[in-house]
């Protein structure tokens, strides 16, 4: 399909595992978000890049969290040594370009329960 | 820095009926407003935005939204709304001078009953 591809869909972690989310962006679309929604909240910003620069990341919420996107397409967050407070569903989205006015395009997420 | 509030969390409404879902934002900057929609398993979906212009816009399934600058406000309207309509609906925004980094509200759900 041409949308942004989530994987896993849903993922299970113990406390203390780190776990691997992936993102496959729109081919061709420059700017790629992640956002955590916690249950019963809206999306909350974590990080973007343009192309493969990480241009942002004020809302990655401590250092366990990490983003990269090597290649300028596919992207990866990274979360160390999962906590239970780390259990939310973690979003992609991406955009053409970087303008406020510009349409972000939403992957289905990944689930993350840390047990 | 902005943020956005959804006053309802919830809104049970009949089927052919009018619903309004407000919506009101905070920001020290000019910003650009949204509306998207979050069916059953699947991903956000835009469903309608403002830029500039005219303050009332309009989405191709019926939802219109007005923006509102003196009162914050970006309430969503649809006159008669369908069973299909039944979802979670966001409203965000993104500075205007930036990047598109959304700032969105807590979600207001949708349920339509027949």
């Amino acid at each position: 399909g041409a949308g942004v591809s989530q994987s896993p869909r849903y993922k299970v972690a113990k406390r203390g595992q780190d776990v691997a989310l992936r993102c496959d962006p729109i081919s061709g679309h420059v700017s790629l978000f992640w956002y955590q929604q916690a249950l019963g909240q809206g999306p909350e910003f974590l990080t973007y890049f343009q192309n493969e620069a990480q241009l942002d990341k004020s809302g990655l919420p401590s250092d366990r969290f990490f983003a990269e996107r090597p290649e300028g397409s596919v992207s990866t967050l990274k979360i160390q040594r999962t906590q239970q407070e780390d259990s939310a569903v973690y979003l992609c989205a991406s955009s053409l370009v970087g303008g406020g006015n510009t349409e972000a395009f939403f992957g289905q997420g990944t689930r993350l329960t840390v047990v | 820095a902005q943020s956005v509030t959804q006053l309802d969390s919830q809104v049970p409404v009949f089927e052919e009926a009018p619903v309004e879902l407000r919506c009101n934002y905070s920001s020290s900057v000019s910003v650009y407003l949204f509306w998207y929609v979050q069916y059953p398993n699947q991903g956000l979906q835009l469903l309608l935005k403002y830029l500039s212009g005219s303050t009332l816009v309009e989405s191709i399934n019926g939802f219109e939204a007005e923006f509102n600058k003196s009162q914050t406000s970006f309430h969503l309207r649809k006159p008669s709304v369908h069973i299909s309509d039944t979802a979670e609906y966001f409203c965000a925004v993104s500075p205007s001078g930036g990047y598109n980094k959304l700032i969105f509200g807590a979600g207001t759900r949708l349920a339509v009953h027949p």
